[in-house]
């Protein structure tokens, strides 16, 4: 079983619109979460961490759920510059850190 | 303040061949890692170093080797390249500490072995 799953989409939605994605992770003694964005052929770039209690940054809204093991990454009023690939990262010792495929974002106009 | 580099950015190699991928980093981090991203997966942990003089293995480690000599470098080695390493290679930093603490990518080497 994979470490960490996410749903690859794409998720085509219009500028202005919320739309959401979850994750789940396998191991329940993980220890931090994070979003990170990759665009096209590029490095990833932290979007965010996960905190237990929920956090929110700007637009973003994440959400951690442990009893279900899941987390989620809110984006609302979507603008074109959103578009790009959100991976889910999970750590689960101090060490390692462990990405889902991630799932693609199209913003139209 | 360049953060993390990559060198080369782009190669071919000819099955069989060998080469080395440099990481440098100039945030004093401790903590270094190798990863490589195939299409449709998400990043997959080849080797990691949590400090000069130590390496570690990941998830994928069989084919590759690492050295990490001085603290603002980390060398992956490819002894006998093979097409299945054909991958984009990240290389990330970070500080160390709880792991709640970023990770700072390179921009990448894509590699292609024929």
């Amino acid at each position: 079983r994979k470490e960490v799953e996410q749903d690859p989409g794409p998720f085509n939605v219009p500028e202005g619109a919320t739309v959401a994605f979850n994750c789940t992770y396998s191991n329940s003694a993980s220890q931090s979460f994070f979003w990170y964005r990759q665009d096209c052929r590029k490095e990833p770039k932290l979007l965010m961490s996960v905190y237990s209690s929920g956090n929110e940054d700007g637009r973003f809204t994440a959400q951690l759920n442990r009893a279900s093991q899941y987390i989620s990454l809110l984006i609302r009023d979507s603008k074109l510059s959103d578009s790009a690939t959100y991976l889910c990262v999970v750590n689960n010792n101090f060490n390692k850190f462990y990405f889902g495929s991630g799932t693609k974002l199209n913003v139209k106009p | 303040n360049a953060g993390v580099t990559q060198t080369p950015k782009f190669r071919v190699l000819k099955t069989g061949q060998s080469m080395t991928l440099l990481c440098a980093q100039d945030m004093n981090h401790e903590y270094m890692y190798w990863y490589r991203q195939d299409p449709g997966m998400g990043l997959r942990l080849i080797h990691y170093s949590v400090g000069e003089g130590t390496t570690a293995k990941g998830e994928v480690p069989d084919g590759y080797n690492v050295s990490r000599l001085k603290k603002q470098n980390f060398l992956l080695g490819l002894e006998s390249a093979a097409p299945s390493q054909t991958s984009v290679y990240f290389c990330a930093s970070r500080v160390a500490g709880t792991g709640t603490d970023t990770q700072y990518f390179g921009p990448g080497t894509r590699l292609t072995v024929l």
